[in-house]
């Protein structure tokens, strides 16, 4: 699986949109890019993947590069309610049952 | 009505102990796993099973034994508990067909004193 790079912590501002990076320069063709979160206390939480296009969910929205070694996540009007651990993960396609191996994260603070 | 549910939230116990944490999920999914969360916050993988069948064991101590009497639940036990199993254990669901869009339970705080 590729290894992720993320920084350790951001903030923003409630009401406006979050972007969070992750760099995956090692990244293989058929490794998907992951994102869960994890709010204080709680189990890890699936947002989104993607491959090569963009993708946009209920959640967020994923953009990753043309060349795939980066992307961003994107929380279109943050709030309170998003502060969190965000996690990067290259993932394999195929039979990886789902094991996720979770780097350090970023610490995201959405404050008022 | 909990997707993954583990019992118990909290458990606190005394070195050389046994114990089990249990898991369920109601979501049908065939894959479920065990994960470990230590002081750090790092996240592990301990065991995957899918439809019964252990098919990850990422060299985890024989102490540490999982159990799926069917593919809606997955236990673990533990044996001679030591100070440093304390950490957090989330149990995880998943699709077979997906396999990496997890749902995870709210997680088990274990405390050895």
């Amino acid at each position: 699986d590729a290894k992720t790079t993320q920084p350790p912590s951001m903030d923003c501002a409630e009401g406006r949109a979050a972007n969070l990076p992750c760099n995956h320069s090692t990244i293989s063709g058929n490794e998907y890019v992951y994102w869960y979160r994890q709010i204080h206390s709680q189990g890890p939480q699936y947002i989104i993947h993607g491959l090569k296009n963009n993708e946009t969910n209920e959640m967020a929205s994923l953009i990753i590069t043309e060349d795939r070694k980066s992307s961003t996540l994107i929380l279109p009007h943050a709030t309170l309610r998003d502060t969190a651990v965000y996690y990067c993960i290259g993932i394999a396609g195929g039979t990886s049952y789902g094991k996720l191996t979770f780097g350090q994260g970023t610490i995201l603070t959405v404050h008022p | 009505d909990t997707a993954v549910s583990q019992t118990p939230k909290y458990l606190v116990t005394q070195m050389g102990n046994d114990k089990s944490i249990k898991c369920e999920q109601n979501l049908g999914h065939d894959t479920m796993y065990w994960y470990k969360q230590d002081s750090k916050k790092f996240l592990k993988i301990m065991f995957s099973y899918n439809n019964k069948e252990l098919i990850i064991n990422e060299t985890v101590p024989n102490r540490f034994s999982p159990k799926s009497p069917d593919k809606a639940h997955l236990n673990l036990h533990i044996n001679s508990l030591e100070l440093g199993d304390s950490a957090v254990y989330f149990c995880a669901s998943s699709p077979k067909s997906s396999g990496t869009e997890a749902f995870f339970g709210q997680g088990t705080r274990l405390t050895v004193v």
